[in-house]
């Protein structure tokens, strides 16, 4: 049983439309990451949401940590050829801001945009 | 350059054969950790440590072993290696300040292994 499901596994849609991308969990996470990783790369670092109920957005992309701090979001707006990849959300356990340094990943969404 | 190096990439090697991915990083990071990615689980966490002698396990710890002697060396070990640790090994770092959150990860290229 996955600590952080996330979902939709895959998504595959037109350029321009939107789309949004759920982890969520039972368990209360200190600080949720949010990475985009390309094919044969390691994850890169999209954002961190510590806060409960914060939003960040960068660029397109808006993520979202939940008010009790167990699911976030990851909405794109406009989607373009170029956010293809694989997007994982991954909690850090802890209690409040401070991490015990154990992080649990999300499944992951394989998200292919067409032209 | 800042970066995270893991050796080898790819391996090839026969079960019970023990063998031994390094992973270095010239970050100066406090924080060290090994991930396995299999299709359709997404990336698990092996071991982590929080600083030099302090390693703990992460989801998926049975088969590995590691050591944090040095801040910039964090090896993983394959005491005797099975087909079900066939898989892609990922090892990242990053800051940490006790009390804090994990900052941000580095990754490494990554390491195929396939157990025969």
């Amino acid at each position: 049983t996955q600590l952080l499901e996330q979902s939709p596994q895959f998504l595959s849609i037109q350029e321009g439309e939107n789309l949004t991308v759920y982890c969520n969990s039972s368990s209360v996470f200190s600080s949720l990451q949010w990475y985009r990783q390309e094919p044969g790369e390691g994850p890169v670092l999209l954002v961190t949401v510590v806060t409960g109920g914060e939003v960040k957005k960068l660029k397109r992309l808006t993520f979202q940590f939940g008010d009790a701090r167990k699911d976030s979001s990851l909405h794109i707006t406009a989607a373009q050829p170029g956010d293809t990849g694989l997007y994982l959300c991954a909690g850090a356990l802890g209690l409040g801001g401070t991490s015990y340094g154990k992080l649990t990943f999300g499944q992951g969404t394989i998200l292919t945009v067409h032209p | 350059e800042a970066q995270v190096t893991q050796n080898p990439r790819y391996l090839i090697t026969v079960t019970g054969k023990k063998l031994t991915v390094t992973c270095s990083q010239n970050m100066n990071h406090e924080y060290m950790s090994w991930y396995r990615q299999d299709p359709g689980l997404g990336l698990r966490q092996i071991y982590y440590s929080m600083n030099v002698e302090v390693t703990d396990k992460g989801d998926v710890p049975e088969g590995y072993k590691v050591s944090r002697k040095e801040k910039r060396n964090f090896p993983l070990i394959l005491e005797s290696p099975s087909p079900n640790q066939t898989s892609l090994y990922f090892c990242a770092s990053s800051r940490y300040l006790a009390g804090g959150p994990i900052g941000t990860q580095y990754f490494g290229p990554g390491t195929r292994l396939l157990v025969l």
